[in-house]
């Protein structure tokens, strides 16, 4: 059965405290491997596709990285800003959803 | 450019009650078409998904069905909604499966 799996479910940082989300998956067929962020009341909105094992892309305080089984995505010294549910996403044309992580920046 | 739309913005329906939303993609040719649902506080259901005219992939076997009439047009319905329906519905569109998903601003349903 096709899976998204992330952790923590939520987490609370300090501005200026970095951290990891992770987004473990099993899924038939993989041609993308997505990252995007949900303010509350919105549409996910698009940060980062990868494709392959090894792959890094950056913006701005973000980094999200790919393994086989695996993505995180970084986030350093992060701002209130940041503050936003983070989805992580996979498959090819069926496109699988995990559960998002909660991000709280503390001023 | 691109554009999704999506309508209406929230919604109240009795249950029992039938149920149409709908979806339109304008910029592009033969996109990828998806319904999701998200509950309160979740991730995101994917319930259909349409890789072109006439071809529907459902993933929730409850009281939803997808139509897509036209290219660029995705049709969510039911005949009787359930308490269960309640939720946000995002409509979303791709080029291809390896590219990402755009989506539109969805819909607040609540079914009472």
């Amino acid at each position: 059965e096709d899976q998204v799996t992330q952790s923590p479910e939520a987490l609370r940082l300090q501005e200026g405290e970095s951290s990891s989300l992770n987004c473990s998956y099993t899924v038939s067929g993989l041609r993308g491997l997505f990252w995007y962020r949900q303010d509350p009341g919105k549409g996910p909105e698009f940060l980062f596709t990868l494709y392959s094992a090894g792959e890094e892309k950056e913006k701005e305080r973000l980094k999200a990285t790919l393994t086989k089984k695996e993505s995180f995505l970084h986030i350093t010294a992060p701002k209130p800003e940041d503050s936003a549910t983070y989805l992580c996403a996979a498959g090819d044309d069926k496109i699988i959803f995990g559960k998002g992580t909660r991000l709280h920046i503390l001023p | 450019s691109q554009t999704i739309h999506q309508w209406p913005a929230t919604l109240v329906q009795p249950v029992g009650s039938p149920l149409s939303l709908e979806c339109t993609v304008e910029g592009t040719s033969n996109p990828n078409l998806y319904w999701y649902r998200q509950a309160a506080g979740r991730g995101l259901q994917l319930l259909f998904y349409s890789v072109g005219i006439g071809q529907i992939s459902s993933e929730v076997p409850q009281n939803l069905s997808a139509s897509r009439p036209q290219d660029r047009q995705f049709i969510l319905s039911s005949k009787k909604l359930l308490l269960s329906d309640s939720g946000f519905y995002l409509c979303a569109w791709s080029v291809t499966g390896d590219s990402p998903l755009h989506f539109g601003n969805g819909t607040r349903l609540t079914v009472t």
